[in-house]
């Protein structure tokens, strides 16, 4: 079974301190991480993929096979990063396409 | 369109009655995706359709759920007999190919509410 555990529900941080969100999953497999966020009154939009190895608007996370953790990070937040952020896992193999979503982590960022 | 529609962006229900949901995916996406976004519980997987392929329909919670794709493009989800634990958000989401890497465009979903 695949797993996505995001422990915090809500992270408020001030404007311009750096802001990490965690995540970490259960999976048997090689899995494949993303990270979605969704600003308020808008859709759910992905973030970033851990096999893009991409840095997307100041966010980075990095895949730790030996924590089983894909923690989004970002130096210094800003008040539009205020947002409900979702990391997501899927496998490689048969049932590739599901993701399995975390409950999510409120961030708010305080000017 | 250019994105993933999704109607009525809304609804409110009495417990008991049916209610259809509808989703139009982006013009050439081959899969489908259905989720349910409830407070506090985040993303739950419920169905998914793939060109012709018998879809995968593990995540609907109990046989009052159904969905069905028509013409490879618009999909509907049914729920029978609502039950106020049916309140959340669904959304639908849709993909170029297989598989999340290929970039899920999610809709802006539909709120039911079951009173």
């Amino acid at each position: 079974a695949q797993r996505v555990t995001q422990p915090e529900k809500l992270l408020s941080v001030f404007k311009g301190a750096p802001v990490e969100l965690k995540c970490n999953y259960s999976y048997s497999g090689s899995p494949e991480l993303f990270w979605y966020v969704q600003y308020s009154r808008q859709r759910l939009q992905l973030l970033l993929r851990h096999i893009s190895r991409e840095s997307i608007k100041g966010f980075t996370a990095d895949l730790n096979k030996g924590e089983t953790s894909f923690h989004l990070k970002k130096p210094f937040a800003q008040e539009e990063d205020s947002a409900m952020y979702y990391c997501a896992l899927s496998g490689f193999g048969g049932s590739n396409y599901k993701l399995t979503f975390g409950k999510g982590t409120l961030l708010t960022v305080n000017p | 369109g250019a994105g993933v529609s999704q109607s009525p962006s809304n609804k409110v229900t009495e417990k008991g009655k049916d209610v259809e949901l509808r989703c139009d995916p982006i013009s050439g996406h081959t899969a489908l995706y259905w989720y349910r976004q409830s407070l506090g519980q985040g993303l739950e997987f419920l169905i998914y359709f793939q060109g012709n392929s018998a879809p995968d329909k593990s995540g609907l919670p109990s046989d009052r759920f159904s969905a069905e794709r028509t013409g490879g493009s618009v999909s509907t989800l049914t729920i029978q007999r609502t039950q106020q634990e049916d309140s959340a958000v669904y959304l639908c989401a849709s993909s170029l190919e297989q598989g999340p890497k290929y970039g899920y465009t999610f809709g802006s979903g539909t709120r039911l509410t079951v009173v």
